[in-house]
This record gives structure tokens, sequence and C-alpha cells, in this order.
């Protein structure tokens, strides 16, 4: 069974602290992904990788660093936390297939930013 | 500029009866299409797909419809169930393997 975790599902952290979201996969994917849910605005990306030590920007990085040291996580980091940022935070992982392939997701960390 | 739109962000529909979810697209370099539900407090799980060589896909109750032409998608599900309801988000992708995902829709399936 594919499994994507990420390691908190609530977090309270207070303006100007930096944070660390965790997220690990068990598939052997390539790619990994950060993206933040807020209503009326859907699913946004902040960052993703295709491979370990290479990110990419998504949509909506300022504010946001990521870390990739290894294939299997994926770490999201909020230097100094904002209560803008205050979200679900979504992680997911899918194969490298050029034919499109789906991703899974985590279970989400729900992040409030005091 | 949101590049994949869900125009409808609810849907009421009864049980046994069909429910349509649409999603439109203005990148023409995307080729292929997933839909995904979403519970609350939960991360969002893969339902259905298609490849944009194809302009339908069938899995059980749920059927998505692709017109290239007019840059749309649609989500059939047949016959809805209570346990539907969810927030249904469409997502493209192209060269790239990152996933451009709509606004959502939220389907409420009444008794």
């Amino acid at each position: 069974d594919v499994k994507v975790t990420q390691s908190s599902r609530y977090l309270v952290k207070r303006t100007g602290e930096k944070v660390f979201l965790e997220c690990v996969q068990d598939m052997d994917h390539e790619n990994m992904f950060w993206y933040r849910q807020d209503p009326g605005l859907g699913l946004r990306l902040i960052y993703f990788s295709y491979d370990v030590k290479m990110k990419e920007k998504g949509d909506i990085p300022e504010g946001y660093s990521v870390s990739r040291e290894k294939k299997e996580r994926f770490s999201l980091i909020l230097e100094s936390a904002s209560t803008n940022q205050t979200s679900m935070y979504l992680c997911a992982s899918s194969l490298e297939y050029r034919g499109g392939t789906e991703a899974f997701f985590g279970q989400g960390t729900r992040l409030t930013v005091v | 500029d949101q590049q994949v739109k869900q125009n409808s962000p609810s849907l009421s529909v009864q049980e046994g009866r069909i429910s349509i979810l649409n999603c439109d697209y203005t990148n023409s370099m995307f080729d292929y299409f997933l839909w995904y539900k979403k519970y609350p407090a939960e991360g969002p799980t893969f339902l259905i797909s298609i490849s944009s060589i194809k302009d339908k896909n069938e899995d059980g109750r749920f059927t998505v419809f692709l017109n290239k032409s007019a840059k749309h998608l649609s989500l059939h599900i047949v016959p809805s169930q209570p346990g539907d309801s969810a927030v249904y988000f469409c997502a493209a992708t192209g060269t790239a393997s990152k996933l451009t995902f709509g606004t959502g829709t939220r389907l409420q399936v009444t008794l």
C-alpha cells in the first residue's frame, strides 16, 4: 500500500518562528511536491522536486524553502512564519513518467500561525 | 492566472441521480487530466484520469469525458451516493510532471 506520511497533523506556531514540515514517501518516487490548500483557491503548488537535491519553484514560493537530501524525504521550511501562512499543507509524490501518472498525497498538516 | 478552472464551487444532487462536475483549462500543453476527491482533514485521493489521446475513460460509477477542442472535461458519477459527498478537484499536467489544480467543487449528495 502506497504511503506518503507527513510528520504532523496539526501545528501551532508563533509569528517569526522557523517552521519545518516533513514528508516521507515509501514508493521510491522521483517527484515530490508541496501544496497548500486555502478556501476558494484550491491547491496551489509551492515547490516541487524531480530528484535528490533538486528543486523547482511552484506558483507561490515566496516565504518558503525546501530541502531534499534523500529521495524519500522532502521538507518544507517556513523561514519566518507569518499569519498569512496559516493553511493546510499537503505533500505529494509521483513517478516520473511521460505518459502521465497520478500523485499520492499525505494526510495534510493544518498549520496555524498566531 | 488560473490555468485550470472549476466554475461551480458547489453542487447538490439527490442520491441515485447523476452528478456532473465540470472543469475548463487554458493551457494547450496539458495532456493528462485527473480528478481527485477530498474529505475534510484528509489528503486528496486519486479518483480517475484521462490522457489527451482519449475522449472518455470509465471506472465503475465514475466516467471522465474530455473535449480537447473546447478545453473542457467533466466527471460523471452515476448513481450518486451519500459517501460521494466531498470536494472534487480537477488537475492537469503537461511535459513537466507537476499537477496544476482547479479550485474545487463541493458535492453534496442528499438522501
